[in-house]
C-alpha cells in the first residue's frame, strides 16, 4: 500500500509551544520521509527530511522523530511562532514517487 | 533564477471544455510532475517525467494527458474538464531523477474551477 495518514487534521498552539504533527505509512519500502511546509497562495516547500536510518534529524526548531518498527514519523516544531503558522504535509516516497499526507493545518496564536 | 513557473494562476472552465495548464523550469531539472491538492486529501500526483521524451502515470492520471518535447516544459492537458477536476494543481520539479528525487521544487500553484 503506498497510502500515509496524517494527523492532526488541525493543529492550535500557543506561541513558544511546541507542534507535534504524527504521519504513519503502511509500506515498509518507503525510503525517504521529508516534510513540506505550505504557506496560503504558495507552493510547498521542503521543510526537513530523514531516511529510516536515523532515528532522529534536528534542524534548528524543527525535528523529525522516526520509529522504524512502528511504521511512524512526526514532525517536532520548538518555540512555535506566528511565522510557522502554515500547512505541513509529511510524505513518504519509493522509487522516487512522493506519497502525501492529508496535511495539517498549524495555527500559532501570539 | 525564476524556478518553477506556472500559468494560468487561475482558470474557469465549463463543463467539456479543454485546456493546457502550463509549467516550466529553468533549473535544468529531469523531473518534473503534476500534483492535484484538494481538501483534506494532500497531494496526488498526476504524471510525472524523468526526462525529455519520457513520461508516465501518477495516482490518478484519468482525464489528463501530458507530454514532455524539451527538459523545461512540462505542459498538463485536461482534455474534457469535469467538475471533479475542480482543483488546486502544481508543478514540481526535481535534479534528481528516480529514486531519490530528493527535493521537489514546487511552483504556485493554478486553481482551477469547472462550472
Amino acid at each position: 500500500q503506498q497510502q500515509v495518514k496524517q494527523s492532526p487534521q488541525s493543529l492550535i498552539v500557543q506561541k513558544g509551544g511546541i507542534s507535534i504533527i504524527n504521519c504513519a505509512y503502511e509500506n515498509t519500502a518507503f525510503d525517504y520521509f521529508p516534510w513540506y511546509q505550505q504557506f496560503p497562495g504558495k507552493g510547498p516547500a521542503l521543510l526537513i527530511a530523514i531516511r529510516p536510518d536515523v532515528s532522529e534529524k534536528k534542524e534548528g526548531r524543527f525535528t523529525i522523530s522516526f520509529n522504524k518498527s512502528a511504521k511512524q514519523f512526526s514532525l517536532h516544531i520548538m518555540d512555535s511562532q506566528p511565522g510557522d503558522s502554515a500547512t505541513y504535509f509529511c510524505a513518504a516516497s519509493i522509487y522516487g514517487k512522493l506519497t502525501f499526507g492529508q496535511g495539517t493545518i498549524l495555527t500559532v496564536h501570539p | 533564477n525564476a524556478g518553477v513557473t506556472q500559468t494560468p494562476k487561475f482558470q474557469v472552465l465549463k463543463t467539456g471544455q479543454s485546456m493546457t495548464l502550463q509549467c516550466a523550469q529553468d533549473m535544468n531539472h529531469e523531473y518534473m510532475s503534476w500534483y492535484r491538492q484538494d481538501p483534506g486529501m494532500g497531494l496526488r500526483l498526476i504524471h510525472y517525467s524523468v526526462g525529455a521524451g519520457i513520461t508516465d502515470q501518477g495516482e490518478v492520471p484519468n482525464g489528463y494527458n501530458v507530454s514532455r518535447s524539451t527538459t523545461e516544459d512540462f505542459p498538463l492537458r485536461l482534455l474534457s474538464a469535469a467538475p471533479s477536476q475542480t482543483s488546486v494543481y502544481f508543478c514540481a520539479s526535481s535534479y534528481d531523477r528516480a529514486p531519490t528525487n530528493e527535493k521537489l521544487f514546487f511552483g504556485s500553484g493554478t486553481q482551477l474551477s469547472v462550472l
